[in-house]
C-alpha cells in the first residue's frame, strides 16, 4: 500500500532562520505531489503541487518544494521563517497504482513553531 | 466566495445519539471527501465521492454514513455515535478527483461522552 512518511512531527525553528519539513513516500508509479498548510483552528488549504514538469515549485509566500524521484522525496524549504508561518504541514501523494484507482494518501503531519 | 462549508463547528452529544455533519460547496465540484483528523494519526479518510449518486468507503468507514443527492451536499451521518468518533472532521471537495487539490471546510470538532 503507498504510505506517506513525514519524517518530523515537530519542527522547532527561530524567526528568520532556514527550514526544511521532511516527506517520503512509497510509490514507485507515477504520482502527483502536494504540501498542504492548516494555521490553527483552519482546515487544510494547498500550499504548493506538482503535476509534472520543473521538479521544483514554489508557493507565492517563499516555501518551495523538489520532487526527487530517485530517492522518492518532497521536501519543503523555505529560506527564512516568519512567525506567521506557524501551523501544521501535511504532504500528500496521489498514486495510480496498476489496475488499481488512483488514491490521496496523506502523510501525518508536522508541526512548525517559529519562535521570536 | 468559493468555499466549503461545515455545520456545525463545534458538537457535543452522548452516546447513542444520531447526528449530521452538513458540508456545501459552491465551486460545482465533482469529488467530495470527509476526514477525520486526529493527533499522530493525521488525516484519514472516511467516505469519498466521485459524483452525484456515487459513493465509496475510504480508510474507515465504520460507524459513519453518506448521501449525495445533489452535487453540492455531501452530509456525513453517524447513526449511533460512540466516544471513539470524538475527533476532528473535515468535508473537502475538488474539480477532478484526487488529481486536483482539495478545497477543505472549516472543521467540525465533535465530542462523543
Amino acid at each position: 500500500a503507498q504510505s506517506v512518511t513525514q519524517l518530523d512531527s515537530q519542527v522547532p525553528v527561530f524567526e528568520e532562520a532556514p527550514v526544511e519539513l521532511r516527506c517520503n513516500y512509497s510509490s514507485s508509479v507515477s504520482v502527483y505531489l502536494f504540501w498542504y498548510v492548516q494555521y490553527p483552528n483552519q482546515g487544510l488549504q494547498l500550499l504548493l503541487k506538482y503535476l509534472s514538469g520543473s521538479t521544483l515549485v514554489e508557493s507565492i509566500n517563499g516555501f518551495e518544494a523538489e520532487f526527487n524521484k530517485s530517492q522518492t522525496s518532497f521536501h519543503l524549504r523555505k529560506p527564512s521563517v516568519h512567525i506567521s508561518d506557524t501551523a501544521e504541514y501535511f504532504c500528500a501523494v496521489t498514486c495510480f497504482p496498476q489496475g488499481g484507482s488512483e488514491k490521496l494518501v496523506f502523510g501525518k503531519g508536522t508541526k512548525l513553531t517559529v519562535n521570536p | 466566495e468559493a468555499q466549503v462549508t461545515q455545520n456545525p463547528r463545534y458538537l457535543i452529544t452522548v452516546t447513542g445519539k444520531k447526528l449530521t455533519v452538513t458540508c456545501s460547496q459552491n465551486m460545482n465540484h465533482e469529488y467530495m471527501s470527509w476526514y477525520r483528523q486526529d493527533p499522530g494519526l493525521g488525516l484519514r479518510q472516511i467516505y469519498y465521492s466521485m459524483n452525484v449518486e456515487v459513493t465509496d468507503k475510504g480508510d474507515v468507514p465504520e460507524g459513519y454514513k453518506v448521501s449525495r443527492k445533489e452535487k453540492r451536499n455531501f452530509p456525513l451521518i453517524l447513526e449511533s455515535p460512540s466516544p471513539n468518533q470524538t475527533s476532528l472532521y473535515f468535508c473537502a471537495s475538488s474539480l477532478l478527483t484526487t488529481s486536483s487539490p482539495l478545497h477543505f471546510g472549516n472543521g467540525t470538532r465533535l465530542t462523543v461522552t
